[in-house]
């Protein structure tokens, strides 16, 4: 059975870093893209970027470049979304997602939900 | 990159039938067929419901089904049950450095 299994539930303030973990299980993590999907509260979902754990290819939409490092580890078939400076604005609940084939998402992850606040 | 757009909100009694349209450019939906639709219950992760356009994953009722015309994809929910009340998202490949955009969601309420 294929499961992405997110690092629990996160609460942070302004300025402070952050790396939350998504891990792929019952399937060659390495032969699929990983990416990472933002919720903001009661708002929609927005695309962040996607990584290649076969080789860490990382392609990051223009509004997250810069803003976030998507990595991975294939040892441990573990992707990881960071922040080195949060801002009260990331708070939002962050999905990781399995891409199938071509440009959609068969397997999404239970969600990390961020809170930043002073 | 602005997101593919959809009608805020759509409803429908039981056994009626629902369509969700999601409108882009050439860029995105009209230029490729990789237009998916996912399903959101509150609190959940989405779902993905249909993929590449008018595929439905298995264990997907087929009374979920897509198509496609010129810039605008749609979503129709035939035979509403209580059960389809969620927001639903579409998707789509975009040519643009993005390479995937979604749209803004559409909350489905079944009266």
């Amino acid at each position: 059975e294929v499961q992405l299994v997110q690092s629990g539930a996160e609460v942070k303030k302004p300025g402070e870093s952050l790396k939350i973990s998504c891990k792929g299980s019952g399937y060659s993590f390495t032969s699929y893209w990983i990416g990472w999907v933002r919720q903001m509260p009661g708002k929609g979902l927005e695309w962040m970027g996607i990584i290649y754990p076969g080789d860490s290819d990382t392609r990051y939409s223009p509004s997250f470049q810069g803003q976030v490092t998507i990595s991975a580890d294939k040892s441990i078939s573990t992707a990881y979304l960071q922040w080195s400076s949060l801002k009260a604005s990331d708070t939002a609940m962050y999905y990781c997602v399995r891409e199938a084939t071509q440009y959609y998402f068969d397997y999404w992850g239970q969600g990390t939900l961020v809170t930043v606040s002073s | 990159q602005s997101a593919l757009t959809q009608p805020a909100s759509v409803s429908g009694s039981p056994g009626q039938s629902i369509t969700i349209s999601c409108t882009g450019t050439s860029s995105d939906v009209g230029g490729y067929n990789y237009v998916s639709w996912y399903q959101q219950h509150p609190g959940k992760a989405p779902k993905l419901m249909i993929y590449d356009v008018s595929n439905r994953p298995s264990g997907v009722s087929n009374r979920f089904s897509g198509s496609k015309s010129g810039n605008t994809a749609s979503l129709t929910i035939s035979g509403l049950q209580a059960e389809d009340e969620a927001d639903y998202y579409c998707s789509s490949y975009t040519s643009s450095s993005t390479d995937v955009v979604f749209g803004g969601g559409t909350k489905l309420t079944v009266l």
